[in-house]
């Protein structure tokens, strides 16, 4: 198994504003994913982080946006930026054990007035 | 690419009843099949998943599911549902190379 810890659990933030999630793993991963659950929604990848090279983002996500660190393998940053109502989500950062389980994050609830 | 598909957005059964939350997958190949629960204001836990071999998988809580290859299927099943299985569940179809694809999700909700 994998320990994740995520952190803010929730916060509520200013449109215009910017947030930095961020992922511990309990353990040396290569790739950190980052998931966004839109209320009511399903999980949507948002982008892949590697360890020493640039995130690579699913369609409809884009890097400005959603600029992502990964500083050493077992931590990872996510930054919603230039917030808008819009982005209210659930943000999950995930890793995968074994190429095939995946295990994710508390997830942090993110409320844009 | 492979997707799932969970036709049911919303289930009410009450408690002590049996539960069957469907899921239908979509790829080339044989499937790395999951599913997840997620409980109000809580991450994703595993229930349980099925890479090979036996086709009844057993998983945590008296969960259990079916791979079906020829409905394409791996239905969810709980013979009696308590009232704290209430939550979401989400169907993921891997493809063994960490790119996971999950359902839309079931909302289960228990009467007493």
């Amino acid at each position: 198994s994998a320990v994740i810890s995520q952190k803010p659990s929730r916060d509520i933030c200013q449109r215009g504003t910017s947030l930095t999630i961020q992922c511990q793993v309990d353990s040396q991963v290569t790739m950190m994913f980052w998931y966004r659950q839109q209320p009511g929604q399903s999980l949507t990848l948002i982008a892949t982080a590697n360890q020493g090279s640039e995130a690579t983002y699913e369609s409809g996500f884009v890097i400005d946006k959603f600029p992502i660190s990964r500083p050493n393998l077992t931590f990872s940053t996510l930054t919603v930026s230039n917030m808008s109502p819009e982005d209210s989500s659930i943000y999950l950062c995930s890793v995968v054990r074994g190429n095939t389980e995946a295990f994710f994050g508390q997830g942090t609830r993110l409320t844009v007035v | 690419a492979q997707s799932v598909t969970q036709p049911d957005i919303h289930i009410t059964v009450s408690e002590g009843a049996s539960l069957e939350l469907r899921c239908n997958y979509s790829y080339g190949a044989t499937p790395y099949l999951f599913w997840y629960v997620q409980s109000p204001g809580q991450g994703l836990q595993l229930l349980l998943k099925y890479f090979s071999g036996d086709t009844l998988v057993q998983g945590i809580k008296g969960f259990e599911a079916e791979f079906k290859r020829s409905q394409s299927s791996f239905n969810l099943r709980k013979p009696s549902v308590h009232w704290s299985d209430a939550a979401e569940y989400f169907c993921a179809v891997g493809a063994g190379n960490n790119d996971m694809r999950f359902g839309a999700g079931t909302r289960l909700t228990v009467k007493p």
